[in-house]
Formats: structure tokens, C-alpha cells, sequence
């Protein structure tokens, strides 16, 4: 069965980069069905998509994240990557990586697998 | 960017019992909708897509309807294990792909 697990330091300092991993595992980055994406929730809210990226090097971001945003892929060691830069206290959250479902003429659907997620807390 | 708006945000149930949940989109998604149920702690989990096809292993008593604007997800009888947060995503137009707020559904 395809699994995401996210990995990364718990806690970051504000104003440095939040790096974030996502191994994948019994599927590939490069398989071509599937673009691969960070989602976030801050606690005791909704759900925010961040960004989204094809093993070919697309990507798209939320825009009210853009300028802070970098999304990666390395195929061969089957992992995603996200790097915030300039973290405030607003981007504590519980950060998903999820597999999502690239259909018929490049339309890009739904989620279809998602990680157990990651919390990250951004403080002193 | 389309907001969905879910209601209500909490719901509480008994075992057993029928339940619906509502998502309603700023604009048209046609049926370009998905439904995820949640235990905290837990991966969300896809339930429908296309606004009523069930996923692989998505139980029966899971329903989705609607088009448009206005989309219900259905519980025919409620069991323990359905007690959790349940999220709306519209597809329709993106990036950004959007959620709604969640419903939580709690026991009764």
C-alpha cells in the first residue's frame, strides 16, 4: 500500500526556513499520474493548500504564500520537499503532504492519499 | 478563488441515525467535488469524489450528492467508527485548490 510520512523539526525559530520532508513509499514521484503537494492546518482551523509539484519540474502555489514558498522533488531518493522561509507564529501548524490525482488533459483533481502530518510550532 | 462553506460545523449524532452534511461553493464546481473524513492524529482520508463516486473502500453508507453550488454528504446509519471531521474540496477551477471549514460530527 502506496504511504507518505512527513518529517521535520518540530519547532522552528521565527523569522528562519521551516524545512519539511515527505518519503514516499510503494509509489514513485516520477510515475507520472500523480502531482505531489503540501497541505497545512493551523490548529483549529481549516485545511490550506500550499503548493503542488510534477516529477517534470511544474509547480503551483498559493499565492498568499508565493513569495515564501520553494516545493522540490527528488526522484530518486522518492521524496518532497517544502522549504518556508521567514516563519511567524501564523505558520504553526500540522503540515500533510498528499498524493494528487492528475486526470485527463493535465486537469489536476483531487487528493487521493494524504500523510499523518507533521506538527510544526513556530516560537522563541 | 472559490470558498466553500460547510454546515453545520458541529453535528451531534447517535448511533444509528441518518445524517447529512452540506457544502456550499461561492460559485459553480460542477461536480468537481471531493469529500475527506478525518480522525485527528490520523491521514485525512478521501470518501467521495465527482461529488458521488465512492472511493475504493469507502463504505456504502457514505452518499455523496449535489452540483453546482450545493453538495450533501449522507450518513445512512451512523457508526462509532464515523465519529471524526469531515472536509469539502472543490476542484473546479485552480490553483488554489480549496476546503471547506469542516463539520465536526460528534456523538450524541
Amino acid at each position: 500500500q502506496p504511504h507518505l510520512q512527513e518529517s521535520g523539526p518540530g519547532l522552528v525559530q521565527p523569522s528562519e526556513t521551516l524545512s519539511l520532508t515527505c518519503t514516499v513509499s510503494d509509489d514513485s514521484l516520477s510515475s507520472g499520474s500523480h502531482y505531489w503537494d503540501w497541505i497545512r492546518q493551523p490548529p483549529g482551523k481549516g485545511l490550506e493548500w500550499i503548493a503542488s509539484m510534477y516529477y517534470s519540474g511544474q509547480t503551483y502555489y498559493n499565492a498568499s504564500l508565493e513569495s515564501r514558498v520553494t516545493i522540490s522533488v527528488d526522484v530518486f531518493k522518492n521524496q518532497l520537499s517544502l522549504n518556508l522561509r521567514s516563519v511567524t507564529a501564523a505558520d504553526t501548524a500540522v503540515y500533510y503532504c498528499a498524493r494528487h490525482v492528475r486526470g485527463s488533459f493535465g486537469v489536476i483533481t483531487y487528493f487521493d492519499l494524504w500523510g499523518q502530518g507533521t506538527l510544526v510550532t513556530v516560537s522563541p | 478563488e472559490i470558498m466553500l462553506t460547510q454546515s453545520p460545523a458541529t453535528l451531534s449524532v447517535s448511533p444509528g441515525e441518518r445524517t447529512a452534511l452540506t457544502c456550499r461553493a461561492s460559485e459553480s464546481v460542477s461536480t468537481n467535488l471531493a469529500w475527506y473524513q478525518h480522525q485527528p492524529g490520523q491521514a485525512p482520508r478521501l470518501l467521495i469524489f465527482g461529488a458521488s463516486t465512492r472511493a475504493t473502500g469507502t463504505p456504502a453508507r457514505f452518499s455523496g450528492s449535489g452540483s453546482g453550488t450545493e453538495f450533501t454528504l449522507t450518513i445512512s446509519s451512523l457508526q462509532s467508527e464515523d465519529y471524526a471531521f469531515y472536509y469539502c474540496l472543490q476542484y473546479n477551477k485552480w490553483p488554489p485548490w480549496t476546503f471547506g471549514q469542516g463539520t465536526k460530527v460528534e456523538m450524541k
